[in-house]
């Protein structure tokens, strides 16, 4: 299975401030048609996850520019600039490139 | 809009069945992938099954197989997982959600407890 490792655990961010999060794989996440199946979720406090961003850079719709993915192979980031109240909650990075798809253990954003 | 409902949650005894139905509106269901995933009480998210659009191909994590079924029908816009000797392990809310990622369901508490 592939492995996917996420840090930090946790992020004290002021309002307005910028944070990145790191997600690694312990396999590349190519998929043999070139894909890069990799995506952000941000998961809100008593809510589901919602889709942030898709194959690595691309920003679901109505998702905000202030969101920013990037990364190839086994590393990916996320960004978060001007960091506002609604962005906290835990932040995931999921691969769905191989079966059995999985998400990192989450990165609890939360303010300073 | 593109919506997704589950239903059929509830609490179980170990080794008792439940049937999860997830209703979808607002977009072509038998277009998309579907899967299920499910977040154990203060846990991350685990990824249980997948089907494709036409229910030809399905696929799950190790430690359901052979005991958990995902379904779908197209006719009725509704994908289903079939739980079967369920074990405390697997108290967990289950959200549906399509193949892309979006959107994912309010999500529906699975509780195996005697």
């Amino acid at each position: 299975d592939v492995v996917m490792t996420q840090t930090p655990v946790s992020l004290s961010v002021s309002l307005g401030g910028q944070v990145s999060i790191s997600c690694r794989s312990s396999q590349s996440l190519v998929h043999n048609n070139g894909n890069t199946y990799l995506s952000w979720y941000l998961q809100k406090p008593g809510q589901s996850p919602q889709l942030l961003i898709y194959k690595v850079s691309n920003r679901f719709s109505g998702i905000s520019d202030r969101f920013s993915g990037s990364g190839s192979g086994t590393d990916f980031t996320l960004k978060i600039s001007r960091v506002e109240p609604d962005d906290l909650g835990v932040y995931y990075c999921g691969q769905g490139t191989q079966y059995p798809n999985t998400f990192g253990a989450g990165t609890k954003l939360e303010l300073k | 809009e593109v919506q997704l409902v589950e239903s059929g949650g509830g609490l179980v005894q170990p080794g008792r069945s439940l049937k999860l139905s997830c209703a979808a509106s607002g977009f072509t269901f038998s277009n998309y992938y579907m899967a299920w995933v499910r977040q154990a009480p203060t846990k991350g998210l685990e990824w249980v099954a997948s089907i494709t659009n036409s229910g030809g191909s399905t696929y799950y994590r190790d430690s359901v197989k052979g005991r958990f079924t995902i379904s779908r029908d197209n006719a009725k816009s509704t994908l289903y997982l079939q739980m079967d000797s369920l074990r405390s392990e697997d108290t967990a809310t289950y959200y549906c959600t399509r193949g892309t990622g979006s959107p994912w369901g309010q999500g529906v508490m699975v509780t195996v407890s005697s």
